[in-house]
């Protein structure tokens, strides 16, 4: 079936420096790629979402890249702070499917 | 109340035992659904209802799970005979629909524990 992955499990990432977080799909058919962070005893919660006619969107210190050519996601997060410390999960949707989660990256930050 | 709420926020269980986990989405919102969450794990989709349509229960794991959603509004995720592989938190989460990507507002779950 389809799946939705990541490259890395864990990143840890120094206070200030920007942060990546990668994931690979294979569904080429998803109409959209949405990114939710999970913090520690919460529920995930939506970050930011890119529809698969664009290849970048920007958001508020976050940016999400798209490559369709090699099936790839990443989200970008500028002078990472200690509150984005959480489990990132990217997510593909199309039309009334329901959303396909990934296994999560958890992003450590070091002060 | 301003976001999804679930409760229990923890159950424990005994092997056996038959369990009923409840979630108020927000309001307005049309779709609901049901994911489960293993330790250290991503998330498993179980069961999704969009307004009056038939539910997409392709993601329940047996037969043991069953899940129904009265008026639209609240749903309630009933495991019977529990077995210690259901222990995760079950998440719930809602949405509006007709968005663009299915943005979902979770809750923050509810942790079970089967003895």
């Amino acid at each position: 079936g389809e799946s939705v992955g990541l490259h890395l499990p864990t990143l840890s990432v120094q206070e200030g420096d920007n942060s990546i977080i990668n994931c690979a799909y294979s569904n080429s058919a998803s109409d959209y790629f949405i990114w939710y962070k999970q913090e520690s005893g919460k529920g995930p919660q939506f970050i930011i979402d890119i529809r698969s006619n664009m290849d970048k969107r920007q958001g508020q210190r976050v940016t999400v890249l798209l490559n369709k050519t090699v099936k790839h996601l990443s989200l970008q997060i500028a002078a990472t702070q200690p509150g984005d410390s959480a489990v990132y999960f990217c997510a593909e949707w199309s039309g009334n499917t329901p959303l396909v989660f990934g296994k999560g990256t958890r992003l450590s930050v070091i002060a | 109340g301003a976001g999804v709420s679930q409760s229990p926020s923890n159950k424990v269980t005994e092997k056996g035992k038959d369990v009923e986990l409840r979630c108020d989405p927000i309001s307005g919102h049309t779709a609901l659904y049901w994911y489960r969450q293993s330790l250290g794990q991503g998330l498993e989709f179980l069961i999704y209802f969009q307004g009056n349509s038939a539910p997409d229960k392709s993601g329940l794991p047996s037969d043991r799970f069953s899940a129904e959603r009265t008026g639209g509004s609240v749903s309630t995720l009933t495991i019977q005979r529990t077995q210690q592989e259901d222990s995760a938190v079950y998440l719930c989460a809602s949405s509006l629909l007709g968005q663009g990507a299915e943005k979902l507002f979770f809750g923050s779950g509810t942790q079970l524990s089967v003895l």
